[in-house]
């Protein structure tokens, strides 16, 4: 069963704390995604990547960065959290062309 | 500026009672439209992807319709386990690394 895994379902930081969260997939895809929802907000695309070492902007950028050093691995950086970062956090990859993507189960992250 | 709305933003349903939810989109070339089912507190679960209009798919007491602007997901005589949240979501022949927008959900309460 393929699969796009979050490392944490739950996690609590502090405010000026950086973040790591980390995201596997196994499905040898070439995209690979990081979106935040909020109520009454949707899905908002923070990052993506289409390949290795590659990054693109989303539209909520600003306060987060990311890394891709292997095609399976996509990680989501908050340099220094603060409490309007706190979300659910949404990973997910896609083949190439008009398919859908996986998700992960989601990391609920909650900035004190 | 791509935009994808859905409606109603909730919907409580009686068990068998059949429904229909609404997923219109103005986009500039559309590679492809995809519903999604989310339960609390997990990722969404790919459901169907549609690619032009008139195309229909179906899965068990799920239907998807497309036209030239709008899609619709059909919910006939749904059953609890029918409770999530429906996300549609839309990719444009524009969009770099299979990107996709989405709409802000769809609540479904179906009550036994």
């Amino acid at each position: 069963d393929v699969k796009v895994t979050q490392s944490s379902r739950y996690l609590v930081k502090r405010t000026g704390e950086k973040v790591f969260l980390e995201c596997v997939q196994d499905m040898d895809h070439e995209n690979m995604f990081w979106y935040r929802q909020d109520p009454g907000l949707g899905l908002r695309l923070i990052y993506f990547s289409y390949d290795v070492k590659m990054k693109e902007k989303g539209d909520i950028p600003e306060g987060y960065s990311v890394s891709r050093e292997k095609k399976e691995r996509f990680s989501l950086i908050l340099e220094s959290a603060s409490t309007n970062q706190t979300s659910m956090y949404l990973c997910a990859s896609s083949t190439q062309g008009a398919y859908g993507y996986t998700f992960g189960s989601g990391t609920r992250l909650t900035v004190v | 500026e791509d935009q994808v709305t859905q409606s109603p933003e909730a919907l409580r349903l009686q068990e068998g009672e059949s429904s229909s939810l609404n997923c219109s989109y103005t986009v500039s070339g559309l590679r492809g439209l995809f519903w999604y089912r989310q339960d609390p507190g997990k990722g969404p679960e790919f459901l169907f992807t549609l690619y032009s209009a008139g195309e229909e798919k179906e899965k068990e007491r799920l239907k998807a319709t497309l036209t030239k602007k709008e899609s619709f997901l059909h919910i006939t005589a749904p059953k609890p386990e029918d409770s999530a949240t429906y996300l549609c979501a839309v990719r444009t022949v524009k969009a770099a690394g299979n990107k996709l927008t989405f709409g802000g959900g769809t609540r479904v309460l179906v009550k036994p």
